[in-house]
């Protein structure tokens, strides 16, 4: 079974704090990525990586940026938390970009800035 | 603009109906489309998909079809339990290397 893991299911942060919001795969996956969700705007993407140390912008990058030291790891940084960064933060691994596949996704990470 | 659109946001069943998910895109280079579930709280669950060669695939309760002319997929769930009750988000992929593109989801719930 894929796992899919996220450092914490709920955080409260102030506004300007910088975020480190953490994802772990067990399953060797080469793509990672990361979602924000929000009432009536779905999923959105806001950063991926097909490789370690490799990084491409998403939908909505603006305020975020994201780091890949290894394979099974992918951090999203939000170097100056705000409120409208209030979301739930979900993030996801799929085996291979050179053919269609199946995204799995981590629990999320609720945050709420203040 | 919506790649992937989701008209409805909510749909109401009742429990041992039908329930019909739709869902439509606009991106003809797209060629695998998914279903995932989302309950509160949690992440998505990847529930069924279709490859663009196929026009229906079945998974026990799940049926997803695809009408590549009119660029429309549906999933329908029979009978609908209440444990059915969750958003479901569209999704679709374009061969080389591009990321899933989702819909805003449906929230569906089915009435005991």
């Amino acid at each position: 079974d894929v796992k899919v893991t996220q450092s914490s299911r709920y955080l409260v942060k102030r506004t300007g704090e910088k975020v480190f919001l953490e994802c772990v795969q067990d399953m060797d996956h080469e793509n990672m990525f990361w979602y924000r969700q929000d009432p009536g705007l779905g999923l959105r993407l806001i950063y991926f990586s097909y490789d370690v140390k490799m990084k491409e912008k998403g939908d909505i990058p603006e305020g975020y940026s994201v780091s890949r030291e290894k394979k099974e790891r992918f951090s999203l940084i939000l170097e100056s938390a705000s409120t409208n960064q209030t979301s739930m933060y979900l993030c996801a691994s799929s085996y291979d970009r050179r053919r269609a596949e199946t995204q799995y996704f981590g629990p999320g990470t609720r945050l709420l800035v203040l | 603009d919506q790649q992937v659109k989701q008209n409805s946001p909510s749909l109401s069943v009742q429990e041992g109906r039908i329930s019909i998910l739709n869902c439509d895109y606009t991106n003809s280079m797209f060629d695998y489309f998914l279903w995932y579930k989302k309950y509160p709280a949690e992440g998505p669950t990847f529930l069924i998909s279709i490859s663009s060669i196929k026009d229906k695939n079945e998974d026990g309760r799940f049926t997803v079809f695809l009408n590549k002319s009119a660029k429309h997929l549906s999933l329908h769930i029979v009978p609908s339990q209440p444990g059915d009750s969750a958003v479901y988000f569209c999704a679709a992929s374009a061969r080389g290397n591009t990321p899933l593109v989702f819909g805003k989801g449906t929230r569906l719930s089915v009435i005991a």
